[in-house]
């Protein structure tokens, strides 16, 4: 049974340290997603990309996220540094676009991260 | 951008209530999906709907697509303690291999 696997599932770091998660999707999917899900703000888009290309990243803060694929197998999240307003958890997903069409999207686990 | 606004936030009921959430975009969709997350659980797809007034079911679920492809609507019969969860619309764009989420509705389920 595929599934998106992310690592780390927890983790808690001081502000101003730097934080990266990862991600895995599921083998044969072309389109990578990162969102971060708050009670506040719900779900949001930070970035995506699409047979390792990155298409979209206009809903991360620049300044201090990056975003990075390295290969099929691998998708990365930084925070450096990180702020305590950074704390919510991040899910990677993965799907097969096809056509253009936003097609169904399998969530990993997420990260839940806190900043102290 | 668009926006894709969910109603109600939050709704609790009885064990064999019905419940229902409706989903609004301020644009119009190519296509809708929906989506439920357990209690600290991630997002798991329920189901796509792409025509203009379409309706599917799966089991006590139905779900439909309005006819101006702006709105949608879960309707769950006779709920059960399993259904409890948070149940989210995402709307997406012809051309654009994104989803716009809604906030979601929190539904809680007393036996």
């Amino acid at each position: 049974d595929a599934r998106v696997t992310q690592t780390p599932r927890d983790k808690v770091t001081e502000m101003g340290q730097e934080v990266t998660m990862r991600c895995q999707p599921i083998l044969g999917h072309n389109t990578v997603f990162w969102y971060r899900q708050t009670m506040k703000q719900g779900l949001e888009l930070l970035a995506y990309f699409r047979n390792r290309a990155p298409l979209d990243d206009s809903g991360m803060p620049k300044d201090r996220f990056s975003a990075e694929m390295p290969d099929a197998t691998l998708a990365t999240l930084k925070i450096q540094p990180s702020e305590p307003r950074d704390s919510a958890v991040y899910f990677c997903a993965s799907g097969l676009v096809l056509s253009g069409r936003a097609n169904e999207q399998f969530f990993g686990p997420g990260t839940r991260l806190t900043v102290l | 951008g668009q926006q894709v606004m969910q109603i109600p936030q939050y709704q609790h009921v009885q064990e064999g209530e019905d419940f229902t959430t409706y989903c609004n975009s301020s644009t119009t969709l190519s296509n809708i999906q929906w989506y439920k997350q357990r209690p600290g659980g991630h997002p798991v797809f329920l189901i796509q709907l792409v025509k203009s007034g379409e309706v599917k079911k799966q089991k006590r679920l139905t779900f439909q697509f309005g006819e101006a492809k702006k709105n949608s609507s879960l309707h769950i019969t006779a709920t059960q303690t399993t259904d409890v969860g948070t149940y989210f619309c995402a709307g997406g764009n012809s051309g654009y291999s994104t989803l716009t989420f809604g906030k979601g509705t929190m539904l809680l389920v007393s036996p």
